[in-house]
């Protein structure tokens, strides 16, 4: 069954420096998202993704953070100057359309020092 | 803001009985709504999911209930078994235009041998 591969699986950086997290959606999907879950609590939207641009995006989305689809196949979360609070699981998903079930991948660990 | 409640942190069942997790949520335009497991060091799974046009959703030993005047949406699991032992999460969003879902704060479920 296609899955979505999430890279690297840990993160570890220090605070103020920049962090990509890398993801390979299913192939075939259009739509494409990222969420976050700090430890012990719930799993948040972060933005969603079609068409090249974003659609809709959070609060906790700001400046600091950029998406990209590069090459078709890669899908990436950037965070440009990390701080302490961004210590979470990133979890990127993609879904056939808008409104079908989302497919998580595993998840990327990352932790800022 | 908590659109979307799980107000049962933990739930314990027997083998083989029936573990029903409850979900509520506030916002009367949400209209398609998932059931999602998560093992630890992995992404939520897909398990099932309902539109506002039904009430009852059923696949094979999982069935959703949905009751849209109360607001609340509940998981049957039958009969449970310890491989269902897992977070799981509840999710909600509107199909018209918003592509993001909304997370419950999620229920562990333990099931015991």
């Amino acid at each position: 069954e296609p899955e979505v591969t999430q890279t690297p699986s840990h993160q570890v950086t220090q605070m103020g420096q920049e962090v990509i997290l890398r993801c390979v959606p299913i192939s075939n999907h259009l739509y494409f998202y990222w969420y976050r879950q700090i430890l012990g609590q719930k799993v948040e939207f972060l933005v969603s993704f079609y068409n090249n641009e974003i659609s809709e995006k959070s609060e906790i989305f700001d400046d600091q953070f950029s998406v990209e689809r590069p090459d078709g196949s890669n899908f990436t979360l950037k965070i440009r100057s990390t701080k302490l609070e961004d210590s979470a699981m990133y979890f990127c998903a993609s879904s056939l359309t808008g409104n079908s079930p989302l497919h998580f991948g595993n998840g990327t660990r990352l932790t800022v020092t | 803001d908590q659109q979307v409640k799980q107000n049962s942190p933990s739930l314990s069942v027997q083998e083989g009985r029936i573990s029903i997790l409850n979900c509520d949520y506030t916002n009367s335009m949400f209209d398609y709504f998932l059931w999602y497991k998560k093992y630890p060091a992995e992404g939520p799974t897909f398990l099932i999911s309902i539109s506002s046009i039904k009430d009852k959703n059923e696949d094979g030993r999982f069935t959703v209930f949905l009751n849209k005047s109360a607001k609340h949406l509940s998981l049957h699991i039958v009969p449970s078994q310890p491989g269902d032992s897992a977070v799981y999460f509840c999710a909600a969003s509107e199909v018209s235009g918003t592509y993001k879902y909304i997370f419950g704060t999620g229920t562990r479920l333990k099931v015991l041998a």
